[in-house]
């Protein structure tokens, strides 16, 4: 079994509509947890990180974490075609390595 | 501009070709990392380092090599390309302490295929 688990999508929303992207892991002692966006072509780049449970909000994105569940999400409002990408969330385990999700990919249809 | 850059960004090769894949960064970082990339998949660190003449073998298991000899370049090695070595490469590098180690700068990556 994975240590993430992701759905790999490709997940497919018209141009305004709030996106849900998520993760679920395995590893209790998880303690960091990280989205990072990934264009075509390109690198990951970070775009959100929390710490433990709670939310957290930039913008258009929140990212929110539930431990008691072992379940992390990523909220995109207001969504735009510029948002489609692939977005991939990682985790930090005890030597601070990052173990990651395989990818959603998410398509913003204008 | 601070930047992590990676040559070639594409290479197609033949079986049993040694083949050597260039990262560097401006940036400074002490630490560097490879990941290998397959579609649909997770990323997979295949090696990293903390420093000059540091490296560290990842949890993927991987016929290449590194070497660290300045902050700026991590370069990747392949003695003997296979095909089953075909995949996307991604350098990153980030800062050292604990917590900013998690923000990690990710290079453009270098497609490999080997025929």
């Amino acid at each position: 079994q994975k240590e993430v688990e992701q759905d790999p999508g490709p997940l497919s929303v018209p141009e305004g509509a709030i996106v849900s992207l998520n993760c679920t892991y395995s590893n209790s002692a998880f303690q960091y947890f990280m989205w990072y966006r990934q264009y075509s072509r390109k690198g990951p780049e970070l775009l959100m990180y929390t710490y433990s449970s709670g939310n957290k909000e930039d913008g258009r994105f929140t990212a929110q974490v539930d431990k008691s569940s072992k379940y992390i999400s990523l909220f995109i409002r207001d969504s735009q075609p510029s948002d489609s990408a692939t977005y991939l969330c990682a985790m930090v385990d005890s030597n601070y390595q990052l173990i990651w999700g395989a990818g959603t990919k998410l398509i913003i249809k204008p | 501009e601070a930047d992590i850059y990676q040559t070639p960004r594409y290479l197609v090769i033949g079986t049993g070709k040694k083949i050597t894949l260039e990262c560097s960064q401006t940036m400074g970082h002490d630490k560097m990392y490879w990941y290998q990339q397959d579609p649909g998949m997770e990323l997979h660190l295949i090696h990293y380092s903390y420093g000059v003449n540091s490296t560290e073998k990842g949890d993927l298991s991987s016929e290449s090599t590194v070497s660290r000899i300045r902050t700026e370049h991590f370069p990747l090695t392949l003695e003997s390309a296979r095909p089953s070595h075909t995949s996307q490469y991604l350098c990153a590098s980030s800062e050292s302490q604990a917590g900013d180690s998690m923000r990690q700068f990710f290079g453009p990556g270098t497609r490999l295929t080997v025929l």
